[in-house]
């Protein structure tokens, strides 16, 4: 049974570039939520698709934009990047709607370094 | 807004010896906490979750304990090994459906031989 799988494993992008990274959840998960991990900070939520859906964001502009797939897989793009866009993006997937006790599956994340 | 934190940065504990991380959290309408381990290199761990409506809940080797009168849980791990070096985040989240996780800032524990 295959985990979250994330690609690619490190990017290295220059300021003003757009990237995109790409998610597989786990198998039987149909929710995918993608978070920013600064160095020495702790995991800060982007959004969350379901459906195909942005179901819910969090604090990050409109450069940072996303998708979700029929099999379940997203895509994270990050347009016009800046020096402070470089983290761990981490992908984390789920079971939607099963009342709260929903673990969250992680994958190893994708280091971007914008120079 | 409201944020997850955590006392100490880092802890270091002797092999063998039990060791506890504590976290605060500030909002008061949290009722769904998760303990998460994060190794160098690899996305978070799940280790143990709590509702609000407990104050205890153990696990192979960890315990949490929530105290919701002053907004602080913390994890026991008991007889530490090499293995359990790595950063903790608590988490926070509400309790409906997939809501967002608010991490906490991590405490690293380093275990000595």
């Amino acid at each position: 049974d295959a985990g979250v799988t994330q690609s690619p494993t490190h990017l290295i992008k220059t300021r003003g570039q757009q990237v995109t990274l790409r998610c597989s959840p786990k198998s039987g998960h149909d929710t995918v939520s993608w978070y920013q991990q600064a160095l020495g900070q702790g995991p800060q939520f982007i959004f969350q698709y379901y459906e195909e859906e942005e179901r819910q964001r969090g604090n990050f502009p409109d450069r940072f934009s996303g998708h979700q797939f029929p099999n379940y897989s997203s895509e994270l793009n990050v347009n016009a990047l800046l020096l402070g866009d470089s983290a761990l993006y981490l992908c984390a997937s789920s079971l939607y709607g099963t009342g709260g006790d929903n673990e969250q599956f992680f994958g190893p994340g994708t280091r971007l370094t914008v120079l | 807004g409201e944020s997850v934190g955590l006392h100490l940065p880092t802890l270091s504990v002797q092999e063998g010896d039990n060791s506890i991380i504590n976290c605060a959290y500030s909002n008061s309408a949290s009722d769904y906490f998760i303990w998460y381990k994060q190794e160098s290199g690899k996305g978070p761990q799940f280790i143990i979750d709590i509702r609000s409506n407990m104050d205890k809940r153990q696990g192979q080797r960890v315990t949490v304990l929530l105290n919701k009168t002053v907004k602080h849980l913390s994890l026991q791990i008991a007889a530490t090994q090499p293995g359990d070096s790595a950063v903790y985040f608590c988490a926070e989240r509400s309790n409906f459906g997939n809501e967002k996780l608010t991490f906490g800032t991590g405490t690293r524990l380093t275990i000595i031989p």
